[in-house]
């Protein structure tokens, strides 16, 4: 079944300590976007690639970096995390854009988990 | 800003009840309107998705209206079931391939 994967599911560092999380798809989708998600919150858009453009939101902070090699694959990597960056991050891919009348839906993975110690 | 505000926050109710979940968003300028449900610790899945020039969609015993000049939809579930308990989100599709959460409904349903 085409989807979108996650790894790991959960993933515990350490204060400081560089982490890189994982998301693949195999929908062939264009865009793919990565949320953070805490506790009982909404998730909240850090930033998305439509194709090879990136576009981050204004109020990601900085240590948050995403790469995107190829189509299938986008990585999020956070440099140096903190107690406050302990949350769910989820992926998500669409088609192409969600505007318009011809809008795309937006699928999400499972999660990665993250714990900072 | 867009703001989007699900009323109620959770919900109990005995199984086989028809139930409404309420979205409301403070700025009618959306593109489209999109449902997700979120079982706990794990992603979201997507329920439906309403097009701007929708005013409903409908799925087996889910239909989400949207009534974008008063700012509102809602998700109506017919005959509830323990396995619909779950949180429900609701998101507005914003310029710029953006969704704007509302904080979600917590439904849970009593057998």
């Amino acid at each position: 079944d085409a989807m979108v994967i996650q790894n790991p599911r959960y993933q515990v560092t350490q204060f400081g300590k560089p982490v890189t999380l994982s998301c693949s798809q195999t929908l062939n989708h264009n865009v793919m976007y990565w949320y953070q998600q805490k506790s009982s919150q909404a998730p909240k858009l850090l930033f998305h690639y439509y194709d090879k453009d990136f576009n981050n939101e204004a109020d990601t902070p900085d240590n948050f970096q995403s790469r995107r090699p190829n189509t299938s694959f986008c990585f999020l990597d956070i440099r140096s995390p903190g107690l406050g960056d302990a949350a769910m991050y989820l992926c998500a891919t669409s088609r192409g854009g969600l505007a318009g009348g011809n809008g795309n839906e937006q699928f999400f993975g499972p999660g990665t988990r993250l714990t900072v110690l | 800003k867009q703001e989007v505000t699900q009323i109620p926050a959770a919900l109990s109710v005995p199984e086989g009840e028809n139930l409404v979940l309420n979205c409301s968003f403070t700025d009618s300028a959306i593109y489209n309107l999109q449902w997700f449900r979120q079982d706990p610790g794990k992603g979201l899945t997507s329920l439906l998705l309403i097009q701007s020039s929708q005013r409903e969609q409908t799925s087996g015993r889910l239909n989400a209206s949207l009534d974008k000049s008063s700012g509102r939809s809602t998700l109506y579930i017919a005959a509830s079931q323990p396995g619909d308990s779950a949180t429900y989100l609701c998101a507005s599709v914003e310029y710029g391939n953006k969704l704007v959460f509302g904080a979600g409904t917590i439904l849970r349903v009593k057998s």
